[in-house]
């Protein structure tokens, strides 16, 4: 199952900023948040991780709380091309040095203009 | 860079046929790929994951000689349907990692649709 909890669904004005939470209580003191987003009949896209620190890219910013149960991507000026599902997932460890993600139903973005 | 690409994009096949699904990463050297499926409105599922040289690792609950996976160079791997049954009929994602590529990170491919008649 996975360890994250998102809301299904989420509107936002374009050229608004964009805030997607995600809540991991459960997550361990090794594993890292990630977050990808998916485009209608797509791949997946890689967005942006941590692991306690604030994260910042070209994309999006990453703000993980202390206690690293929650977090939050914030896409600063929504397009409308960022209309899509995104998906916050924590790093789990698999056989060997194989790193499983998994994978929840993540929140549907809707970029309005 | 880091590119995955996948072939074919979309595909119908008959019932009872087979049907393989390839994927290939374009500028880096895939030690391991991930084989996902994902149907409407639901998440991916993990169906195995391979590592190159290496017999793949099944989820539990996927059919291992149902959907055979290879994974036999550091740029292919393939994922064939066989026997395919209308309930096959899903969108069939690849990742994968490798040699020269963040670590933190996995590359998809833009996915496969299979629709089996």
């Amino acid at each position: 199952d996975a360890k994250t909890t998102q809301p299904p669904s989420m509107d936002c004005a374009e050229g608004r900023a964009a805030n997607l939470p995600c809540n991991h209580s459960t997550i361990s003191g090794n594993e890292y948040v990630y977050w990808y987003r998916q485009i209608h009949s797509q791949g997946p896209q890689y967005i942006i991780h941590g692991l306690k620190n604030n994260e910042t890219n070209e994309m999006a910013s990453l703000i993980i709380t202390e206690d690293r149960k929650s977090s939050t991507l914030i896409l600063p000026h929504a397009t409308l091309r960022d209309t899509a599902v995104y998906y916050c997932i924590v790093r789990v460890p698999n056989a060997g040095n194989n790193r499983k993600l998994i994978w929840g139903l993540g929140t549907s973005l809707a970029v309005n203009p | 860079g880091a590119v995955v690409s996948q072939h074919p994009s979309w595909v119908i096949c008959k019932s009872g046929t087979s049907v393989k699904i390839e994927c290939r990463s374009l500028d880096f050297q895939a030690t391991t790929m991930f084989w996902y499926r994902q149907f409407p409105k639901q998440s991916l599922m993990l169906m195995a994951t391979s590592n190159e040289g290496s017999k793949a690792t099944y989820e539990q609950g996927v059919e291992k000689d149902k959907f055979l996976i290879n994974h036999a160079s550091l740029t292919l791997s393939t994922l064939t349907v066989t026997s395919a049954h209308p309930e096959d009929s899903s969108f069939y994602i690849c990742s994968a990692t490798g040699a020269g590529t963040s670590v933190f990170e996995q590359y998809f491919g833009p996915g496969t649709r299979l629709t089996v008649t």
